[in-house]
């Protein structure tokens, strides 16, 4: 199973700054990489697919970059709705597997 | 839109049988491109992979889970649905259903989520 680790725990940052959330596999997963965003009581919402595709509708604040084990989401520019928490998933091998996630607080 | 939706019930007996249906709305759940999963997340906790089922019935489970599990589909309804056995309080989740971007792909959309609680 590869185990996909998220770092940091939890981000501070202020509303205008740029946020950068890591994303490493335990082995590599090519390019077959997805980020999530998830606020409270709502479920995940896909953000970027295949390491750097974003999904359908999402702003292009969001940025997403890397290969093999070593992930990175970034948001240039920090919205009051980015506050939230983001997953990262797999879908290289068998099972499908997810980050533990970030959290993304108001500073 | 395509639009997913869980129901069942949320509140099942340790030992007991688990059992949730995603209806698919705005879609076809025959789609060739798709295959359709179910995620759960334990209160205050992260996102797990239960298992994903192709219109064709073909199934992929997680195999932490895999002998408790069954994922069905039944085409006629436009639905798919979850079966968990011998639950205990460590099944307590969120229960998701998703559509996947083919056999191992990423999720999009997203049920709003069931909550479960296993309790005597």
């Amino acid at each position: 199973e590869i185990v996909l680790t998220q770092s940091p725990a939890t981000l501070s940052l202020s509303p205008g700054e740029r946020a950068t959330l890591s994303c490493r596999a335990s082995q590599s997963v090519s390019s077959y990489l997805a980020w999530y965003q998830q606020k409270p009581g709502q479920a995940p919402r896909l953000l970027i697919y295949d390491a750097s595709n974003r999904a359908t509708g999402i702003p292009a604040r969001f940025s997403g970059s890397g290969s093999e084990t070593d992930f990175t989401l970034t948001i240039s520019s920090l919205e009051p709705e980015d506050f939230a928490v983001y997953y990262c998933q797999q879908r290289s091998n068998w099972p499908i597997t997810f980050g533990q996630g970030t959290r993304l607080e108001i500073k | 839109q395509l639009q997913l939706q869980e129901s069942g019930p949320g509140l099942v007996k340790p030992s007991e049988t688990l059992s949730l249906t995603c209806t698919v709305s705005g879609g076809s759940i025959s789609s060739s491109s798709y295959y359709w999963g179910w995620v759960r997340q334990p209160p205050g906790k992260g996102l797990d992979w239960i298992g994903s089922i192709y219109y064709s019935g073909s199934t992929s489970y997680n195999p932490s889970l895999k002998s408790r599990v069954t994922i069905s589909v039944d085409t006629s309804e436009n639905h798919f649905s979850l079966r968990l056995s011998s639950v205990t309080a460590a099944d307590t989740a969120v229960y998701y259903c998703a559509r996947l971007m083919g056999i191992r792909g990423w999720f999009d959309p997203w049920g709003q989520g069931t909550l479960v609680t296993v309790s005597s």
